[in-house]
């Protein structure tokens, strides 16, 4: 039983291609994440959803847009890719947008632009 | 720029030995966590310490915070080869909910 899913787990594509990066939390949890982690391991947040609501949106290029169907899921979108797009991204979620809450990672979606 | 960061970057040790790696961070915190990622794995919660709370264990993970210096240690005691993993402290400031996270420290435990 996955508690956080993302697919695909890797992903290689050329330039100029548009994305998606899809995840699912079975945890029944409200607020939901994307991360970015770099060749250096520095893990920044991208986006945060609670109960389908956008509430973090750091400073991210537009051509990424999350987008949130239903509690459960968060997708990535991400067009024109560049190459400084090729990191591994991260789903996690957690119960509640609370400052105690531990998050639950899934395990990583591997972007290779060429 | 990242809230938190891990010292040393990089920690071998022999099993059995224990390994302490330190965390800093710049403003005030409400809470610390420490993940722990495994190789090609997505991140594993280990342990939350509250900005009121001083040391908190579990298993065989003690840390430690002191937010006059602004600073935490994570103490993994009787290492084994399944402790090889990196580790990250996070921390979430007073004013927002936000995670931040370190650069993270790479265990290496050998047989």
């Amino acid at each position: 039983d996955t508690a956080v899913s993302q697919t695909p787990k890797y992903l290689v594509t050329q330039m100029g291609n548009d994305k998606s990066i899809k995840c699912e939390q079975n945890l029944g949890h409200d607020t939901m994440y994307w991360y970015k982690q770099d060749s250096k391991k520095f893990l920044k947040i991208m986006f945060s959803y609670n109960n389908k609501e956008l509430i973090i949106n750091e400073t991210v290029p537009n051509r990424f847009s999350p987008k949130s169907p239903d509690k459960a899921h968060l997708n990535l979108h991400i067009n024109s890719l560049e190459l400084g797009d090729s990191a591994v991204y991260f789903c996690a979620s957690s119960q509640a947008w609370l400052a105690t809450n531990e998050q639950y990672f899934g395990p990583g979606t591997r972007l290779t632009v060429t | 720029s990242q809230q938190g960061e891990e010292d040393p970057q990089a920690l071998s040790i022999q099993e059995g030995e224990n390994a302490t790696m330190n965390c800093s961070y710049k403003t005030s915190i409400n809470n610390l966590q420490w993940y722990r990622q495994n190789s090609g794995r997505g991140l594993v919660h280990l342990i939350l310490i509250r900005s009121n709370e001083r040391e908190k264990h579990s298993g065989r993970l003690r840390v430690t915070l002191d937010t006059s210096k602004k600073s935490s240690s994570l103490l993994i005691t009787a290492s084994r080869a399944a402790d090889t993993a990196s580790y990250f402290c996070a921390t979430s400031r007073s004013n927002d909910y936000k995670l931040s996270f370190g650069a993270g420290t790479t265990v290496t435990v050998r047989a």
